[in-house]
């Protein structure tokens, strides 16, 4: 079983549509939770944290579910350029942190 | 946001010699740089951590002795692919992390390496 398992996508949404990513992780140790935004060819980008009281920043909403072992990305609105790679990234500390990738969840928004 | 570069972007490289890359971290001190590879369409996979003047903890899977990592400083940490070899082609990405944010990592624009 992967570490950090999310869907494969692709998701093809029209403009305006509001779209849900999830994500669940192997390891119940894990301490930090991130969404990650990869555009074609380029490095990842931090999208935002995700805490266990669910945090939202504008059109994007994450969600922790800890006992579940479950994330979750939430897009409202989606624009033209919400187009990319979402990464669930996992943080634990295993004689010094660091991070597990998912494979990651290709979104395509069209006009 | 802090920034980190890489150096070079784009390598094309033979079979057989050894491609240098580097990670710098402009306008903060990293304790701790990670290095990934990235094949197409594919995670990023994380090949090794570096914490500054110390050897560096290599993922399974992973040979030491093929990817040479040094971290000499606290803003410079270098990844050497020896004896590269068409297998190895694939995008590599160093990011960084500074001792006051714990948590955040600072990716470098990532390197192409082809060896022909």
């Amino acid at each position: 079983r992967k570490e950090v398992e999310q869907d494969p996508g692709p998701f093809n949404v029209p403009e305006g549509a509001t779209v849900a990513f999830n994500c669940t992780y192997s390891n119940s140790a894990s301490q930090s939770f991130f969404w990650y935004r990869q555009d074609c060819r380029k490095e990842p980008k931090l999208l935002m944290s995700v805490y266990s009281s669910g945090n939202e920043d504008g059109r994007f909403t994450a969600q922790l579910n800890r006992a579940s072992q479950y994330i979750s990305l939430l897009i409202r609105d989606s624009k033209l350029s919400d187009s990319a790679t979402y990464l669930c990234v996992v943080g634990l500390l295993t004689g010094g942190f660091k991070t597990i990738f998912g494979a990651g969840t290709r979104l395509f928004v069209k006009a | 946001g802090a920034v980190v570069s890489q150096h070079p972007s784009r390598v094309i490289c033979k079979s057989g010699t050894s491609v240098k890359i580097e990670c710098r971290s402009l306008d903060f001190q990293a304790t701790t740089m990670f290095w990934y590879r990235q094949f197409p369409k594919q995670s990023l996979m994380l090949m090794a951590t570096s914490n500054e003047g110390s050897k560096a903890t290599y993922e399974q899977g992973v040979e030491k002795d093929k990817f040479l990592i040094n971290h000499a400083s606290l803003t410079l940490s270098t990844l050497t692919v020896t004896s590269a070899h068409p297998e190895d082609s694939s995008f590599y990405i160093c990011s960084a992390r500074s001792g006051l944010a714990q948590e955040t990592q600072y990716f470098g624009p990532g390197t192409r390496l082809l060896v022909l």
